[in-house]
């Protein structure tokens, strides 16, 4: 059974850091893409940034990019998400999520970034 | 980076059928068969229900289908059941990045 976890949200204030994780099992990690979602508090899904199966190519949203970075570590199984210089407009919960032929096919169940004074 | 364009809201009775539309452009869903859709119940995770234009993932009822025409791919659920009440969401694979564009999502009502 494919399981991701994300961790790493909570509250920051605006131009601060925070570093998401996502640990991922049931699957070869390995062999497939993975992004991450976002979805601000009662609005809808944004794709925010994904990353190739061996970590050589990178791809963000206009809005967070030379911000964010996406990484991944395959020895662990795990994805990463470092946010820098956020923004009031990045409150949301992040997802991590399979990405295979442009579907994502498996979420974990998200982290909550806030970012307030 | 335009979101795919769907309605804001449909409604429907226990048992009838109802689509959801899900507008893109020639870039987008005219050119490729790699829309997908999604059901996220309120505070839940969302949930790949079609992909690839008409495909289900396994587990998923025939109740749900998909097809495109055009620039505009549909999302159909007939039998509707009370608990199809949610939030669904249709994406687009676009040749430019962002690679995979969300429509804005369509609260579905169960009267």
């Amino acid at each position: 059974e494919v399981q991701l976890v994300e961790s790493g949200g909570g509250l920051v204030q605006p131009g601060g850091s925070l570093r998401l994780s996502c640990a991922a099992s049931g699957f070869t990690f390995s062999r497939d893409w993975m992004s991450w979602v976002r979805q601000a508090p009662g609005k809808g899904l944004e794709w925010v940034a994904k990353i190739k199966e061996d970590g050589s190519q990178k791809y963000y949203v206009d809005s967070v990019e030379g911000r964010f970075t996406i990484s991944r570590d395959n020895g662990r199984n795990s994805l990463y998400l470092q946010m820098n210089s956020l923004r009031a407009e990045d409150t949301a919960v992040y997802y991590c999520a399979r990405e295979v032929w442009w579907r994502f096919d498996n979420w974990g169940q998200g982290t909550l970034v806030t970012v307030s004074s | 980076q335009s979101a795919l364009t769907q309605p804001a809201s449909v409604s429907g009775s226990p048992g009838q059928t109802i689509s959801i539309s899900c507008a893109g452009t020639s870039s987008d869903i005219g050119t490729y068969d790699f829309v997908s859709w999604y059901q996220q119940h309120p505070g839940k995770v969302p949930k790949l229900i079609i992909y690839a234009v008409t495909d289900r993932p396994s587990g998923v009822p025939d109740r749900f289908s998909g097809s495109k025409s055009g620039n505009t791919a549909s999302l159909t659920i007939s039998g509707l059941r009370p608990e199809d009440e949610s939030d669904y969401y249709c994406t687009s694979y676009r040749a430019n990045n962002p690679h995979v564009i969300f429509g804005g999502g369509t609260k579905l009502t169960v009267l």
